[in-house]
This record gives C-alpha cells, sequence and structure tokens, in this order.
C-alpha cells in the first residue's frame, strides 16, 4: 500500500530535549516535505527537499533541522524544543509538480 | 512573498444546502490544488487545476480556477454530513505550494 508513514504519532517533551520525528514514504517520490499546522493559521512549510541531500527552508525554518540521505526517508529535526513548537506536524511527499501524500501526522506538546 | 488567502474561514450549513470556499492568491499561479482534512485527520488531496478558466466536476463537487489564474473556488452542491472537514486550497509554481488557512465545512444534520 501506497504510503507515508511517521512516527512517532504523539510526543510529549520537555523544553530543550532533542528530538526526531522520522518520515518515510514507499511510492519512490523526489519530493519530501514539512508542515505544521496550528489552529487558524493553516499548514504552514517548515522544510522541503527536491531529492536525496537537496533540502531547502520553506515558510517556517527557524528551530528545526532536516536531512535527506535517502530518498525514502526525511526526518525532522528539533535540537532545542521549545513551548512554541507545539504543533501538529505533518510529513508529506509528491512526484514532481502533483499532488503531495501527507503522513497521518504527529501532535508534539513541549513543556 | 506569495500569499494565498482562503475566505471563509468556517461555514456552517444545514445539511442539503450548498456551500462554497475562495481561494485569492496575490500572484499569478501555475497550478492549486485542492485537499481535504476530516477532523482529526490529514490532509488528502481532492484535485488539481492547471488551465485559465478550468472547470473540474467531482460528483457533488465543482472546482474552478479563474482567468488570470489568482483565484478558484470549491463548490459543493447539497451538502451531507460526510462533507464535514476543512478544506484547503493550494497554490504553487513550484516545490513550494502556498497552503490557505482552510475553510471550515459544519454540516448540520
Amino acid at each position: 500500500e501506497a504510503q507515508v508513514t511517521q512516527n512517532p504519532r504523539y510526543l510529549i517533551t520537555v523544553t530543550g530535549k532533542k528530538l526526531t520525528v522520522t518520515c518515510s514514504q514507499n511510492m519512490n517520490h523526489e519530493y519530501m516535505s514539512w508542515y505544521r499546522q496550528d489552529p487558524g493559521l493553516g499548514l504552514r512549510q517548515i522544510y522541503y527537499s527536491m531529492n536525496v541531500e537537496v533540502t531547502d527552508k520553506g515558510d517556517v525554518p527557524e528551530g528545526y533541522k532536516v536531512s535527506r540521505k535517502e530518498k525514502r526517508n526525511f526526518p525532522l529535526i528539533l535540537e532545542s524544543p521549545s513551548p512554541n513548537q507545539t504543533s501538529l506536524y505533518f510529513c508529506a511527499s509528491a512526484l514532481s509538480y502533483n499532488e503531495q501524500f501527507f503522513g497521518p501526522g504527529t501532535r508534539l506538546t513541549v513543556l | 512573498g506569495q500569499q494565498v488567502m482562503q475566505i471563509p474561514q468556517y461555514q456552517h450549513v444545514q445539511e442539503g444546502e450548498d456551500f462554497t470556499t475562495y481561494c485569492n492568491s496575490s500572484t499569478t499561479l501555475s497550478n492549486i490544488q485542492w485537499y481535504k482534512q476530516r477532523p482529526g485527520g490529514h490532509p488528502v488531496f481532492l484535485i488539481q487545476l492547471v488551465k485559465s478558466g478550468e472547470v473540474k466536476k467531482q460528483k457533488r463537487l465543482t472546482f474552478q480556477f479563474g482567468e488570470a489564474k489568482k483565484n478558484s473556488s470549491l463548490h459543493i452542491t447539497a451538502t451531507q454530513t460526510t462533507d464535514v472537514g476543512t478544506y484547503f486550497c493550494a497554490g504553487g509554481g513550484s516545490y513550494i505550494p502556498t497552503f490557505g488557512r482552510g475553510t471550515s465545512l459544519i454540516v448540520h444534520p
């Protein structure tokens, strides 16, 4: 089954404790991206990657890091999480300029 | 930068009424996509429009792309409770699609 998976689905952590949210897709898509979704603000892009070893900032990259060492994986790293990064995070993948397939989401709470 | 405005933010309708959400961009878009997100779920792709003035239909849903490729609309005829969710437009011309803030549709039975 074609899908985008994210782990963990839920995470409660404390300020400053480094964390990684994994994202993996099995559709051989070149394009992957991370979004955060906050009430009233819609989906805001954090980082995107057009292919292996190629990443670039989206609209709200501050406080986040990403890497794309393999085509299927695109982890999101929060080196020192802060409460303002409490949000719902979605990973997505796409083939060129076509539809994006979203993962199920990761709900992060930073205390 | 490119901005995509979407209105209204919320819409309450009685089941059977029609619903429309509008998307407006500050710049010309090469394409526009529409997504639906059910409560507690993730965005799911509905359709992509590319051509100026394009109109596409999916059962009770009608999607339009403006002649100037700066606006788009999604119209649902005779809403059903299964239509509940938030509808997002996403405009782009690159790998950086800009999402509107979404319109949340609430359908009262």
